[in-house]
């Protein structure tokens, strides 16, 4: 079982704001990461170090942590953007690295 | 951009060693860190480990008895190699690199290659 928990899935309705969770001790210290992946496609990487947007990103997605929680929030979602969302960060002995189980979020 | 390509057999017997290679271009080996994952079909992703320019390694815990990453930067590429195959490594593996000097920063990834375990 993963150190870090997700819901395993989301609905938004198309132009509405959703807010993706991910549950850890590990996130009280360590950054969390979001990647975002579609059917038959590897995972992108759509927020980093919990608030930061790698270049090419939306401004609709955004990111922030409190305590032990990170979150994943997009804002005006889009039809493309139905996917699989998965949060990352270190697990509890900082050393290793560690996936949420995955949120899969419906577009409606 | 940094672009990453896995390569290595499709498919395996059970009790055979995995051995795959991830060829790095459009940048230099010689930097940052490059990690494996995995993902079974149909669920989630499952980090392998990683290795750093150095040579330093880590492996996840459930599976480092059985991992070794290494890297040939003379190549531009790192692998990995995973002993003792079962049908529960059916999954697809994927290489990435990592940004900023930490090694979840996982920012660039490849395609991926189906790897499946069966007699």
């Amino acid at each position: 079982s993963s150190e870090l928990t997700q819901d395993p899935a989301v609905s938004v309705a198309l132009g509405q704001t959703v807010r993706i969770t991910c549950q850890g001790d590990s996130l009280r210290s360590h950054y969390a990461s979001w990647y975002q992946q579609k059917p038959g496609q590897a995972p992108k990487l759509v927020i980093y170090g919990n608030d930061r947007r790698p270049s090419g990103i939306p401004d609709r997605f955004s990111g922030s942590s409190s305590g032990n929680t990170a979150s994943l929030t997009i804002t005006g979602s889009q039809a493309e953007d139905e996917a699989d969302y998965y949060c990352n960060s270190r697990d509890s002995s900082a050393t290793h690295v560690v996936f949420g189980g995955g949120t899969k979020l419906t577009v409606l | 951009q940094v672009q990453l390509q896995e390569s290595g057999p499709g498919l395996l017997k059970p009790s055979e060693t995995l051995s795959l290679t991830c060829t790095v271009s459009g940048g230099s080996i010689s930097s940052y860190y490059w990690s494996w994952i995995r993902q079974p079909p149909g669920k989630g992703l499952e980090w392998i480990g990683f290795i750093y320019f150095t040579g330093t390694t880590d492996y996840n815990p459930s599976l480092k008895s059985r991992v070794t990453i290494s890297v040939d930067t003379s190549k531009n590429q790192f692998s990995l190699k995973l002993s003792s195959v079962t049908a529960a490594d059916t999954a697809e593996y994927y290489c990435a690199s990592a940004m900023a000097g930490r090694a979840e920063f996982l920012n660039h990834w490849g395609q991926g290659t189906l790897v499946t375990v069966s007699s």
